[in-house]
């Protein structure tokens, strides 16, 4: 199956600070991207959508101003978590599919903020 | 009503049972169908398409019922290996992907 890379795979920072993940599909160029987030035990969350060149299509209840999304190229999508609270930890996935085909996911990136 | 729904389980089953796992959608459009696996702590990763006619892939096989609107996935000769959590996931006719929360499968000696 197709390849997408996660980075960080897992990051640590303090309250008020700003994080930056990266998503990159690596063998396919990927004309959308999704962002979900985990919490332990729950199912995931989809945070939003995003399309190369066009703005991020944000579910219900996610703040755009806080969880900003690039989506730059095809094979590039950046998260980042702006000033990130104890609540914002999380295991954040990022998944990427080329037209109508299946969604290939990234490893993860779990961030902790302290 | 969720646009997805599956039963959480657990289901405990012995090395070697055949195991079913039923996932409902709400949504009739619904175009395209899959079965992921999540290992904890992992990322999800593909396991099979589902199709119309019904698909077979080794040890695992799917099933498309778009009158009821359910989706099904069978896994014969269940290894250790096999436990997971399963996740049954719609795409709809706007391409957006609808997730269920997963049905937990323990696969014991």
């Amino acid at each position: 199956g197709a390849v997408v890379s996660q980075h960080p795979s897992w990051v640590i920072c303090k309250s008020g600070t700003s994080v930056k993940i990266e998503c990159r599909s690596l063998d396919f160029q990927a004309t959308t991207m999704f962002w979900y987030r985990q919490f332990p035990k729950q199912s995931l969350m989809l945070m939003a959508t995003s399309n190369e060149g066009s703005k991020a299509t944000y579910e219900q209840g996610v703040e755009k101003d806080k969880f900003l999304i690039n989506h730059a190229s095809l094979t590039l999508s950046t998260l980042t978590v702006t000033s990130a609270h104890p609540e914002d930890s999380s295991f954040y996935i990022c998944s990427a599919a080329s037209g109508d085909y299946e969604q290939y996911f990234g490893p993860g990136t779990r961030l902790t903020v302290t | 009503r969720k646009e997805v729904e599956q039963d959480p389980g657990p289901f405990n089953v012995p090395e070697g049972a055949t195991v079913a796992f039923n996932c409902t959608y709400s949504n009739s459009a619904s175009q395209s169908f899959f079965w992921y696996r999540q290992d904890c702590r992992k990322e999800p990763k593909l396991l099979m398409s589902v199709y119309s006619s019904g698909n077979e892939d080794g040890r695992f096989t799917a099933q498309l019922n778009r009158a009821s609107q359910y989706i099904s996935l069978l896994i014969r000769d269940s290894k250790l290996s096999d436990s997971a959590t399963y996740l049954c996931v719609v795409r709809d006719n706007f391409n957006k992907f609808y997730f269920g929360s997963g049905t937990k499968l323990n696969v014991k000696p």
